[in-house]
C-alpha cells in the first residue's frame, strides 16, 4: 500500500462548481500535511498547509482527520485557472521525509 | 529572493551513458531534496540532505545513482550508467528546515534516455 494515496482523476468540472479531493495516508506518525499545486510541465508549488483545526484561504479549504488518516481539499467557485494537478504531501516527523501522492488532476471547463 | 536553480533544463542521452544534474538551493536553506517525477506520477524522493549530511537515501538506486552536497550548499545528482526507465523530470527542492516548512522547487531537469 502506498504511504499517500489519491484518486488520480481527472475531475472535469464546469466553472463555478465546487469540487473536493481526498487523500489518505497510512503512517499514523505523520505530523505535517500540505497541498501542493502543479501546473502542466511546471514544478510543484505550495498551495496551503493543512492544520488540525482546518484552514481556509479564499476559495480553498483544507481539512485534516487524524482518526481516519485523511486530508481533504475543497475548491469553491472553480475558475479555469484552477486547472492543474493537486498533490497531497505528508511529512513524517521521525524521518522528516516529504512524501507526495500521485496527484489529482483537475480540469475546469467553461 | 532567488529561487532554486537547476541545470540543465533538458538532457537527452543514450542508455548506458552518464549524466549529471546541478542544483543551487535558496540561500540559507539547510534541507535539500532530489525527487524523480515520472510522467503521470507524483514526485518520488531520491535523497534528502540536511546541510551536507544525508538524512535519507533509502529510495536512491545506489548501483547507478549518486549525489553529493559539498559544503552544504550546491548539490549534484549523477546517473551512471543510465537506463531507459530513468527518463523523468528530476526536481531539486530546498526548505529552511526539516519540519513544517515549505519546500521550494526548482524548474527541474527533463531527462530523456534513448
Amino acid at each position: 500500500r502506498k504511504e499517500v494515496e489519491q484518486d488520480p482523476g481527472p475531475f472535469n468540472v464546469p466553472e463555478g462548481a465546487t469540487v473536493a479531493f481526498n487523500c489518505t495516508y497510512s503512517n499514523s506518525a505523520s505530523q505535517s500535511f500540505f497541498w501542493y499545486r502543479q501546473d502542466c510541465r511546471k514544478e510543484p508549488k505550495l498551495l496551503m498547509s493543512v492544520y488540525s483545526s482546518g484552514n481556509e484561504d479564499g476559495r480553498f479549504t483544507a481539512q485534516l482527520n487524524r482518526a481516519s488518516q485523511y486530508i481533504s481539499l475543497l475548491i469553491r467557485d472553480s475558475k479555469l485557472s484552477d486547472s492543474a494537478t493537486y498533490l497531497c504531501v505528508v511529512n513524517r516527523y521521525n524521518t522528516d521525509k516529504l512524501i507526495f501522492g500521485t496527484g489529482t488532476r483537475l480540469q475546469v471547463f467553461p | 529572493e532567488a529561487g532554486v536553480a537547476q541545470s540543465p533544463r533538458y538532457k537527452i542521452i543514450e542508455k548506458r551513458q552518464s549524466v549529471a544534474f546541478w542544483c543551487n538551493p535558496i540561500s540559507g536553506h539547510a534541507t535539500l531534496y532530489w525527487y524523480q517525477q515520472i510522467l503521470g506520477q507524483g514526485p518520488k524522493l531520491l535523497i534528502q540532505f540536511q546541510n551536507n549530511g544525508v538524512v535519507d537515501d533509502s529510495q536512491l538506486p545506489k548501483d547507478r545513482f549518486s549525489a553529493e552536497r559539498l559544503k552544504g550548499v550546491d548539490s549534484t545528482l549523477k546517473i551512471q550508467p543510465a537506463k531507459l526507465e530513468d527518463s523523468a523530470v528530476y526536481l531539486c527542492a530546498s526548505s529552511f528546515d526539516r519540519v513544517n516548512t515549505e519546500a521550494f522547487f526548482g524548474q527541474g531537469t527533463r531527462l530523456t534516455v534513448v
